[in-house]
């Protein structure tokens, strides 16, 4: 499975734009870009996923650089609800059996 | 919305015993999953499932674990005699299938201690 490298924590100011990047440097031409995230004692939620060009949905954005080999989520106005870990995933193809492989996820702190 | 709901959601039992976690997959989804998580610890990959048959497990997913869809609705996972190690939250998934629906739906997981 190709890697992601994402930091280990970020904090963010209630209301205030987040923005968690993702290196994926060996991404291959047929890897998806997922993003999950698990609030405490949760179990991981799907916020949005895309190939090659920016996706919005009513969760957050995601910016996939042109070369691929990077990607940012953003998360626009950061609520208290928001703290969780978020993961940056690749999966290869587009094919739904396809396993997620979870890393360490980058920890967002939202201070009121 | 339609949710991945799992049952119990603790479970503890004694070293050696069988457990049965229990997951309703959302019903029109056509491939499930098991993961775990040790306290502190990844996300782990277990096992895969679609079309009545393991389409891909991780090396966790030795002899002492089974999955079984006895119906049309439930989705389970048996470990046979459980080591302290297995101690775990247990976080089914499921997925619909089709290029367009990757998105998976886990459940709120299965809290297993093994004493």
């Amino acid at each position: 499975d190709a890697k992601t490298t994402q930091p280990n924590s970020m904090e963010s100011n209630e209301e205030e734009p987040v923005h968690l990047p993702c290196n994926h440097s060996t991404i291959s031409g047929t890897d998806y870009i997922h993003w999950y995230r698990q609030l405490p004692s949760q179990g991981p939620e799907y916020v949005i996923h895309g190939l090659t060009s920016n996706v919005n949905n009513r969760m957050a954005s995601l910016a996939i650089a042109e070369d691929r080999k990077s990607s940012t989520l953003i998360l626009h106005r950061a609520t208290l609800r928001d703290a969780a870990v978020y993961y940056c995933i690749l999966s290869y193809g587009w094919a739904a059996g396809n396993k997620l492989t979870f890393g360490g996820g980058t920890r967002v702190l939202v201070k009121p | 919305e339609p949710e991945v709901t799992q049952t119990p959601s603790h479970q503890v039992t004694q070293m050696g015993q069988e457990v049965i976690l229990r997951c309703v997959p959302i019903s029109n989804h056509l491939y499930f999953y098991w993961y775990r998580q040790i306290l502190g610890q990844k996300v782990e990959f277990l096992v895969s499932f679609y079309n009545n048959e393991i389409s891909e497990k991780s090396e966790i997913f030795d002899d002492q674990f089974s999955v079984e869809r006895p119906d049309g609705s439930n989705f389970t996972l048996k470990i046979r005699s459980t080591k302290l190690e297995d101690s775990a939250m247990y976080f089914c998934a499921s997925t619909k299938g089709g290029q367009r629906n990757t998105e998976a739906f886990f459940g709120q997981g299965t809290r297993l201690t093994v004493v």
